[in-house]
């Protein structure tokens, strides 16, 4: 049973571009939804975070929108670089507890 | 500044050998987290301590997983009898509070097991 579903699996996006990561989630119960960037061999690391109650939040290029009647929420990284060249999770908690990940997007920008 | 450390980065063992892996929370954090990362599973929560008492321990997979944290602080992750499934990518992740409202999660860089 897989609560949070990911897309894409995996990402090519040329410098400049816009990249975008869809997330689905079932538990409507969820109100903390996370995005974590992991580099090849290091920890997941915090990028934004989001609560139901705002369906926009922006820090820098990293903007998340979040659509409650639709349980969907995405991840647009605009000027997309190479060094954004990483795997992107989704997550999703309850009430600040434990984390229902994504399977994960690999995203590659080439120059 | 510390972020949350983990020890060993690497741990190779024998089928049937018992390990220990280690998470030091960010200092202050009062929650901590161990999930479990691999390739056919992804990221899967194991279990999870508000304090010293773990009120969710609803992801380990068998009872040959067990976990302890001391002081409000330091964390160990046991692993008895290892199998080859246990092979994975052990990460630790500690948040200032948790509860409605709280916890940004920041993780440790992992302990890659290796069961042979």
């Amino acid at each position: 049973q897989q609560q949070v579903k990911q897309s894409p699996q995996s990402l090519i996006v040329q410098k400049g571009g816009i990249s975008i990561i869809n997330c689905a989630y079932e538990n409507t119960a969820f109100d903390y939804f996370p995005w974590y960037q992991q580099f090849p061999g290091k920890g997941p690391a915090l990028l934004i975070a989001i609560r139901p109650d705002v369906s926009e939040k922006k820090e820098g290029r990293f903007t998340i929108s979040f659509n409650k009647s639709a349980k969907q929420f995405s991840l647009h990284i605009m000027d997309s670089q190479p060094g954004d060249s990483a795997t992107y999770f989704c997550a999703a908690s309850k009430a600040a507890s434990k984390l229902t990940f994504g399977t994960g997007t690999r995203l590659q920008v080439t120059l | 500044g510390a972020g949350v450390s983990q020890s060993p980065s690497n741990k190779v063992t024998e089928k049937g050998k018992d390990v220990e892996l280690r998470c030091d929370p960010i200092s202050g954090h009062t929650a901590l987290y161990w999930y479990r990362q691999s390739l056919g599973q992804g990221l899967e929560f194991l279990i999870y301590f508000q304090g010293n008492s773990a009120p969710d321990k609803s992801g380990l997979p068998s009872d040959r997983f067990s976990a302890e944290r001391t002081g409000g602080s330091v964390s160990t992750l046991t692993i008895q009898r290892t199998q080859q499934e246990d092979s994975a990518v052990y990460l630790c992740a500690s948040s200032l509070y948790s509860g409605s409202g709280g916890g940004e999660q920041y993780f440790g860089p992992g302990t890659r097991l290796t069961v042979t």
